[in-house]
This record gives structure tokens, sequence and C-alpha cells, in this order.
């Protein structure tokens, strides 16, 4: 199983629709999750982080975390054409048993797309 | 103030021939990260420093590929020789702290090795 996963999607929404997209986790001692933007052609940056059980929201962005189901969420409200871009999940994993070090690991991303 | 700078932003190289990238994090970051990403294999680590001192490398492919941070404020990342398979996105990013803090990435290299 691959440390972090994702939908590659793509994912398509109306305008003003509720966008969500998914990650999945292996290393169940992972506390802190991030999410960022990755626009065509762009480099990511970072729009989320989230270390507790639950939501967090910021705006028009919700993060949801269940370390239980080793499960994080981004949901994007009144979505807009601007959302259109590449989503990617990073998860902190300790890298140390493997010769690494503390690090985070990305998903593949998922791409989204909101037609106006 | 200025982002992650990294040079150049396209090279096209030959098969073999030495790549180096470069990159200048923002000033009074203290961790600095290389990652190549490409629709294969995603978003990966390549190697990652703290305070100027390589902290893990063991995302580097392979020994035909080597990284240096001589001082605080710039980075190489060298290819040699180079091979078809490496081409990619090649992004730095830099964090105020710890690998786990808001990293900032660069505009990326884009490499094409022919």
């Amino acid at each position: 199983q691959k440390e972090v996963e994702q939908n590659s999607g793509p994912l398509s929404v109306p305008e003003g629709a509720i966008a969500s997209l998914n990650c999945t986790y292996s290393d169940r001692v992972s506390q802190s999750f991030f999410w960022y933007r990755q626009y065509s052609g762009k480099s990511p940056e970072l729009i989320m982080s989230i270390y507790s059980n639950g939501d967090k929201e910021d705006g028009r962005f919700t993060a949801q975390l269940n370390k239980a189901s080793q499960y994080v969420s981004l949901l994007i409200r009144d979505s807009q054409p601007s959302d259109s871009a590449t989503y990617l999940c990073a998860v902190k994993i300790n890298g140390w048993t493997q010769g690494g070090s503390e690090k985070l690991v990305f998903g593949k991303g998922t791409k989204l797309t909101v037609n106006p | 103030d200025a982002g992650v700078i990294q040079s150049p932003r396209h090279e096209v190289t030959e098969m073999g021939q030495e790549v180096t990238l470069r990159c200048k994090p923002i000033s009074g970051h203290n961790s600095l990260f290389w990652y190549r990403q490409t629709m294969m294999r995603g978003l990966e680590l390549l190697i990652y420093f703290n305070n100027n001192v390589p902290i893990d490398d063991s995302g580097m492919p392979e020994d035909r590929f080597s990284a240096k941070m001589p001082n605080a404020s710039f980075s190489t990342l060298k290819i040699q020789p180079s091979e078809p398979r490496d081409s990619a996105v090649y992004f730095c990013a830099s964090s105020p702290g710890l690998a786990t803090d808001t990293q900032y990435f660069g505009p990326g290299t884009r490499l094409t090795v022919l």
C-alpha cells in the first residue's frame, strides 16, 4: 500500500457546488496533515493544515480528519472556476526506521475542474 | 520579499550530459528541500537539508544524483550523467524550521533529457 493515496480524478463539479477531495494514508502514527493546491504549470502552495480529529474551517475550505480511519478530506464550498487545480494531500511520516527522517509524503494529487 | 528562486526554469540536454540545478531559499529559512515531480510518481522528496546539513537523502535515486548546500543561501542539485528517465520538474522548497513546517516552493525547473 502506498503511503498516501488520492483519487487522481479528474473531479468535475459545477460552479457553486461542493467539491469533496479525499486522501488515505498508511502510517497509523501520523499526526500532521496538509493540503496543497497546484495550478497547472505552477508550484504547490499550502492551503490547509490539520492536526486533530474533526473539522477545521478556513473560509470556503474545510479539512476533515479521522485518524481511526486514516482518512483526511478537503471540502470546497461554493466552488469557483478559480479553484480548478490539482490538490495534493501531504502527510508527515516518521521515516527514521527507513534510514530517513520525519518528512512530508505527498499523494499524487486529485485534479479538480469547476465548470462555469 | 522574494520567494524561493530556482534556475534555470527550463533545461534541455542530451543523455550523458551533466545537469546542475540551482536554488536560493527564502532568507532566514533553515530547511531546504529538493523534490522531483512526474506524472507517474507524483511529488517525491529527493533530499532535505537543515542548517546546511543533509538530514535525509533517502530519496536520492542513485549515485548519479548529488546535492550540496555550501551556505544558507544557495543549494545545487547535480545529475551526472543525465538519462531520459530523469526528465521531470524539479522543485526546491524552503521552510522556516523543520521539515513539517509550512514549505514554500520555488517555481521549479523543467528538465528534459533527450
